[in-house]
């Protein structure tokens, strides 16, 4: 059973261009999550999408965004990229969220210089 | 809103020896989900334990295996006969169960280290 796929791995962008992370979540599983990690910030909930609907949303500007597609598969983009967005930015499917628990992708580390 | 700490930002373990990492909450929800997650250096997240809070049982998984304390909101993470492979950042989370929409809540993490 493949797992969570994350790409790209590693990603570097300049200040003020945008970016769009792919995630392609377990077969059947309905609910894709974005979290982005920082050494300062920890783990921060970004969104989530439930059959192609973003039903949760964390505290993070407008220039953060995403969307799930009919076959689950997610895309996060992140416009006008500032310094501070750097990060490891992991994605996690689950089969309908909440305590059926959630599988994680080894994430793509991006860094904006 | 959801809360979890983790006061131990480190902690070291001899090989074949037991640890205790230590997870307080607190959530006003009644029904909710706890889980320990284990970060090696790989990034990726892997899920350790899972425990139900409506479950008084304490969930075990192999090596690992957590102390529950419901009334005192503790959630502690055992792990037994520590391997060099135990090696990772522990994270705790949290999730509630609304049915429509969820989201883990995250510790800060304890970075294990184990030593021969």
């Amino acid at each position: 059973k493949a797992g969570v796929t994350q790409t790209p791995r590693y990603l570097i962008k300049t200040r003020g261009q945008q970016v769009t992370l792919s995630c392609s979540p377990i077969s059947g599983h309905r609910s894709v999550s974005w979290y982005q990690q920082t050494p300062g910030q920890g783990l921060q909930f970004l969104f989530e999408y439930f059959s192609e609907t973003q039903r949760n949303k964390g505290n993070f500007p407008g220039r953060f965004s995403g969307r799930q597609f009919s076959n689950s598969r997610s895309e996060m983009n992140v416009s006008t990229l500032e310094l501070g967005d750097s990060a490891l930015y992991l994605c996690a499917s689950s089969p309908l969220g909440g305590g059926y628990g959630y599988t994680f992708g080894s994430g793509t580390r991006l860094t904006v210089v | 809103a959801q809360t979890v700490t983790q006061s131990q930002p480190e902690m070291s373990v001899q090989e074949a020896e037991t640890v205790t990492l230590s997870c307080t909450y607190d959530t006003s929800e009644s029904d909710y989900y706890l889980f320990w997650y284990k970060q090696p250096p790989s990034r990726q997240m892997i899920l350790v334990i899972r425990q139900e809070a409506y479950k008084q049982q304490n969930a075990t998984e192999n090596r690992f295996s957590v102390n529950f304390q419901k009334a005192a909101k503790s959630f502690s993470l055992k792990i037994s006969d520590s391997q060099l492979g135990d090696a990772a950042m522990y994270f705790c989370a949290s999730v509630t169960n609304t049915g429509t929409a969820s989201k883990l809540t995250f510790g800060t993490g304890t970075r294990l280290q184990v030593t021969l």
